[in-house]
């Protein structure tokens, strides 16, 4: 039984360059959540998604990213532009409903240089 | 803004010691939950408590929720190495698990 997958595991990106993350959540989980972990701090929420739904984006930076779960495939993060600041661990979680436990994958390390 | 200070940041403890690891808010959380996290790797789930004042216990980790629902604790008794790792708190809001406010983290380290 697959947990979360992420990939890539690592991703290194120039300024001014694009970084997509994907995210493939645990069979028969529905509900995907994006959280960015910067060194030595927590982790940071940044959107929560359902299939076809961004549900809420209230922790995504307003410019240069999005995300998306589409109704096939994984659920994609994607940062345009991407500046010294955005790197860091890039968390992906999934369950099969809101209110059950979060499984979280392990993460794609952004690096941009 | 919900924020969890956790503390210690850093614990480092001879094999065999007890230890506690406090999580506090200003703010109330409808549950708490306690992950470890090791490196290179995600969160893991250890336990969620969920009542005002509840105590949960997991083999030599024992969580309590405090009666206001701000704070938790986690004390572990007889610490071994394989203990070691980074120990993050979060809280959850009134509409479930999808936007957790975790802790700031400590990092644990059992010296053998």
């Amino acid at each position: 039984n697959a947990g979360v997958m992420q990939n890539p595991r690592h991703l290194v990106r120039r300024r001014g360059q694009e970084a997509r993350l994907r995210c493939s959540p645990m069979k028969g989980h529905s509900h995907v959540y994006w959280y960015r972990q910067l060194p030595e701090e927590g982790l940071k929420f940044m959107v929560y998604l359902q299939k076809e739904n961004i549900i809420d984006e209230s922790g995504m930076p307003k410019e240069r990213f999005s995300a998306e779960f589409p109704k096939e495939g994984p659920s994609i993060l994607r940062i345009q532009q991407v500046v010294r600041g955005d790197s860091a661990a890039y968390f992906c979680a999934s369950s099969p409903a809101n209110g059950s436990p979060l499984h979280f994958g392990n993460g794609t390390r952004l690096t941009v240089t | 803004t919900q924020l969890l200070e956790q503390s210690p940041q850093f614990l480092s403890i001879q094999e065999g010691e007890n230890l506690t690891v406090y999580c506090n808010s200003s703010s109330v959380f409808s549950s708490l939950q306690w992950y470890r996290q090791e490196p290179g790797e995600g969160p893991v789930l250890l336990v969620t408590v969920v009542t005002g004042g509840e105590v949960k216990k997991l083999k030599r980790l024992t969580f309590q929720f405090g009666d206001a629902r701000k704070d938790s604790s986690l004390h572990i008794t007889a610490a071994q190495p394989g203990d070691t790792g980074l120990y993050l708190c979060a809280g959850a809001g009134n509409f479930g698990n999808e936007k957790l406010t975790f802790g700031t983290g400590t990092r644990l380290t059992i010296i053998p």
